[in-house]
């Protein structure tokens, strides 16, 4: 079974420019999780997607969004980007909304912000 | 006061050592405590799950909560060089949302 897969894993992006990220989550995982990962804060959540709805949102700014589509891909935005934005994302994928005892990550994307 | 605190570490043991990491947490609504191995370029991996007090044993890998404390803590016996990670610990209450430790840096030497 394949895993999570996360496109693109490396990018580059400069101030003021806006991102879309992208997550396939494992065959038959309806719930997709967005996690921002950083030196100084670690491992943040921003949201999690079930069945093309947006279950739960951490404490980011509506810079980040996201959706989901009808086969569990799932996009992350982030819009007018900042120096700060820097980090890895990772996406996590499970059978059941919030389920985390069987929640799996992808390798994440690895974005920097000039 | 962070919700979660870790040691981040380095770590460094020689191969067959025994190996403690720990958090501790703030927040009394914590009900369910994991830990993750993080190789490098990669995303994190379920290592631990439990939600009560006490032992958790899988393989060389032994999770303890103590609620009372608010303290977990991972133990790795006969640690191997493929050990070598970063180890987070994370925590989760009724709700959703997984709060994460900042990780430990592991490094076991051959």
């Amino acid at each position: 079974k394949a895993g999570v897969t996360q496109t693109p894993r490396y990018l580059i992006k400069t101030r003021g420019q806006q991102v879309t990220l992208s997550c396939s989550p494992i065959s038959g995982h309806r719930s997709v999780s967005w996690y921002q990962q950083t030196p100084g804060q670690g491992l943040q959540f921003l949201f999690e997607y079930f069945s093309e709805t947006q279950r739960n949102k951490g404490n980011f700014p509506g810079r980040f969004s996201g959706r989901q589509f009808s086969n569990s891909r799932s996009e992350m935005n982030v819009s007018t980007l900042e120096l700060g934005d820097s980090a890895l994302y990772l996406c996590a994928s499970s059978l059941l909304a919030g389920d985390v005892s069987e929640q799996y990550f992808g390798p994440g994307t690895r974005l920097t912000v000039t | 006061q962070k919700e979660v605190e870790q040691d981040p570490g380095p770590l460094s043991v020689p191969e067959g050592a025994i190996v403690s990491l720990n958090c501790t947490y703030s927040n009394s609504a914590f009900q369910y405590f994991m830990w993750y191995r993080q190789y490098s370029r990669k995303g994190p991996e379920l290592l631990m799950y439990t939600y009560s007090s006490g032992n958790k044993e899988d393989g060389r890998f032994t999770a303890q909560v103590d609620k009372s404390s608010k303290y977990i803590s991972l133990f790795i016996r006969d640690s191997q060089p493929s050990d070598s990670a970063t180890y987070l610990c994370a925590m989760k209450g009724s709700n959703y949302k997984l709060t994460f430790g900042k990780g430990t840096l592991l490094t076991v030497n051959p």
